[in-house]
């Protein structure tokens, strides 16, 4: 498996303010990935994090509202800006190890009010 | 629009049973097949992948592709109370995954 951490694990946040997620993995990992979860769905694609580059981000996700680092392999930040309620959900970081497979971190579960 | 569909469930089946969870997709260059489980409130945990026809047997889990008939499932076998959980399915193309929608799976003492 690989070995992802995830912080804040959680936060409430009030509307209009901006959270940034951030998400260490282990050096096998070659691809990470950011998700989303909303109360009782599945996971969503957000963006691929290319290192040292923009992310290459899903349909209906834009970088003005989730912009996106990774400034080495090892490391990357989902900041969630301009906040509204409809933000509310768990934001979940993945690494790809090459021939093992794509784990999840922990998650950061957020609720805006 | 690329797709991953589930049967939401709940999957009831009695303790010691065969469970059998599937899963159809519609994007052929799909390439390979993972199943996750996940427990309210945890993160989603890799429980295998496939990405050749056939089956693949990890101890109480055997996961079967049919690329022809666009189709994924999952085997367990002896299911235990602890397997009760949700059941992601999720294609991948580049690495990107899709995920289905779940299958609940309720194992019952």
């Amino acid at each position: 498996s690989a070995v992802i951490s995830q912080k804040p694990s959680r936060d409430i946040c009030q509307r209009g303010t901006s959270l940034t997620i951030q998400c260490q993995v282990d050096s096998q990992v070659t691809m990470m990935f950011w998700y989303r979860q909303q109360p009782g769905q599945s996971l969503t694609l957000i963006a691929t994090a290319n290192q040292g580059s923009e992310a290459t981000y899903e349909s209906g996700f834009v970088i003005d509202k989730f912009p996106i680092s990774r400034p080495n392999l090892t490391f990357s930040t989902l900041t969630v800006s301009n906040m509204s309620p409809e933000d509310s959900s768990i934001y979940l970081c993945s690494g790809l190890r090459d021939s093992i497979g794509q784990y999840f971190g922990p998650g950061t579960r957020l609720l805006v009010l | 629009q690329k797709e991953v569909e589930q049967n939401s469930g709940p999957l009831s089946v009695p303790e010691g049973a065969i469970a059998s969870l599937n899963c159809t997709y519609s994007d052929r260059g799909s390439q390979s097949f993972f199943w996750y489980r996940q427990y309210s409130g945890k993160s989603p945990e890799l429980i295998m992948f496939i990405y050749s026809n056939g089956d693949k047997e990890d101890g109480r889990f055997t996961a079967q592709l049919n690329k022809a008939s666009q189709y994924v499932s999952l085997l367990i076998r002896d299911s235990q109370p602890s397997d009760s959980a949700t059941y992601l399915c999720a294609s991948s193309n580049t690495g990107k995954l899709i995920f289905g929608q779940g299958t609940t799976l309720q194992v019952k003492p």
